[in-house]
């Protein structure tokens, strides 16, 4: 199946920093990514649509200036948490939809585990 | 969407058939279902989905009702490596469409 490579798996840094996170297709095209938070034991929710070129469509209630998301190439997108606070830790999961399979499935990274001192 | 409901938790002996069960009653007819499993600290992993007709891959079956209002993910021999979150989800295979995931199913295999 196809291969959705996220890095880092896990950070800590200070409040005030900023994280990059990214997430990449390795082997398909994705022209869609999502950007997934989850709180321990909570469900995955959605926090923004990313699209190869052009801006990111962000969920309700998720603030576009502190998560930065640019879906630059076909096989990257990054989401960058802008001046993190302890409230932004969380496990950040990626997905992405094969191209050339149309929007049959979608396919997850391993996700990036935050935590903020 | 169409939301789902699911049993919370789930025990299942190693070796044994887990049958998983999902209600989407108001799955719509474009909808297809879909299951994705989530072990501890990995992002979700696809595992099959349907539109009407039973389906069957390497890694589970899948049980569609007739009316489409439930469905039943089987997995045929448990192992403990299977214990993880099973999200069922109803969807459309539009372009913007993302999955949305609700409570799921906590599947533990026990020895």
């Amino acid at each position: 199946g196809a291969v959705v490579s996220q890095h880092p798996s896990w950070v800590i840094c200070k409040s005030g920093t900023s994280v990059k996170i990214e997430c990449r297709s390795l082997d398909f095209q994705a022209t869609t990514m999502f950007w997934y938070r989850q709180f321990p034991k909570q469900s995955l929710m959605l926090m923004a649509t990313s699209n190869e070129g052009s801006k990111a469509t962000y969920e309700q209630g998720v603030e576009k200036d502190k998560f930065l998301i640019n879906h630059a190439s076909l096989t990257l997108s990054t989401l960058t948490v802008t001046s993190a606070h302890p409230e932004d830790s969380s496990f950040y999961i990626c997905s992405a939809r094969d191209r050339d399979r149309g929007y049959e499935k979608l396919f997850f990274g391993s996700g990036t585990q935050l935590s903020v001192l | 969407d169409a939301k789902t409901t699911q049993p919370p938790s789930m025990d299942c002996a190693e070796g044994r058939a887990a049958n998983l069960p999902c209600n989407h009653s108001t799955i719509s007819g474009n909808e297809y279902v879909y299951w994705y499993r989530q072990i501890h600290s990995q992002g979700p992993q696809y595992i099959i989905h349907g539109l009407k007709n039973n389906e069957t891959n390497e890694m589970a079956s899948l049980i569609i009702t007739e009316d489409r209002k439930s469905s039943t993910l089987i997995l045929p021999h448990a192992t403990l490596r299977d214990t993880a979150v099973y999200y069922c989800i109803v969807r459309t295979q539009n372009a913007g469409n993302m999955l949305t995931f609700g409570g799921g199913t906590r599947l533990m295999v026990k020895p």
